[in-house]
């Protein structure tokens, strides 16, 4: 019984390159959540998306990211032309979509995202 | 959702019960308590969560005090592969939406 699975595990990028980060979430959650951690701090919401809508994008920086959770396939959480800042370890969480309403997050293990 | 409160720091040997408080006095009646982990390198690992009784998983146990305002975390016996950072977090329902918002947490690190 796979968990929230993230690929690249480690990611390299130089300035100005785009990052995409995947996530599959577990079997039979259709919610989506986008957390970053910078080096020595807390974690951050980002973005919450259903497949095919973002619900809540409150969290995600207004320029150069953008994610999406097609009807298809992974969710993908998308940084164009990367800086030095975007350096962090990014984290997707599932939930499902019915079941009870406190259910907890599944977490996968992250992609570290390193831009030199 | 509820501001918590939560020492930065703790210790714990080995063997021995890790008691982790959270104080969360603007709690309202519909909120739950939950408590996560992420052990160094790793996303966050969920343990437990409660609303107004006593919670025990094979994890740990949730001791809510009666009037709500707080909580303890008990790991029962301790281990080295439980040092990590502890989020105490309390959020209502919101119909399905589950964004958790995370503070700094508390750092335990069990001794050997």
């Amino acid at each position: 019984n796979a968990g929230v699975m993230q690929n690249p595990r480690h990611l390299v990028r130089r300035r100005g390159q785009e990052a995409r980060l995947r996530c599959s979430p577990m079997k039979g959650h259709s919610h989506v959540y986008w957390y970053r951690q910078l080096p020595e701090e807390g974690l951050k919401f980002m973005v919450y998306l259903q497949k095919e809508n973002i619900i809540d994008e409150s969290g995600m920086p207004k320029e150069r990211f953008s994610a999406e959770f097609p009807k298809e396939g992974p969710s993908i959480l998308r940084i164009q032309q990367v800086v030095r800042g975007d350096s962090a370890a990014y984290f997707c969480a599932s939930s499902p979509r019915s079941g009870p309403y406190n259910s907890p997050l599944h977490f996968g293990n992250g992609t570290r995202l390193t831009v030199t | 959702d509820a501001k918590t409160t939560q020492p930065t720091s703790m210790d714990c040997a080995e063997g021995r019960a890790a008691n982790l408080p959270c104080n969360h006095s603007t709690i309202s009646g519909n909120e739950y308590v939950y408590w996560y982990r992420q052990i160094h390198s790793q996303g966050p690992q969920y343990i437990i969560h409660g609303l107004k009784n006593n919670e025990t998983n094979e994890m740990a146990s949730l001791i809510i005090t009666e009037d709500r305002k707080s909580s303890t975390l008990i790991l029962p016996h301790a281990t080295l592969r439980d040092t990590a950072v502890y989020y105490c977090i309390v959020r209502k329902d919101s119909g399905g939406y589950q964004k958790v918002t995370f503070g700094i947490g508390t750092k335990l690190q069990v001794i050997p």
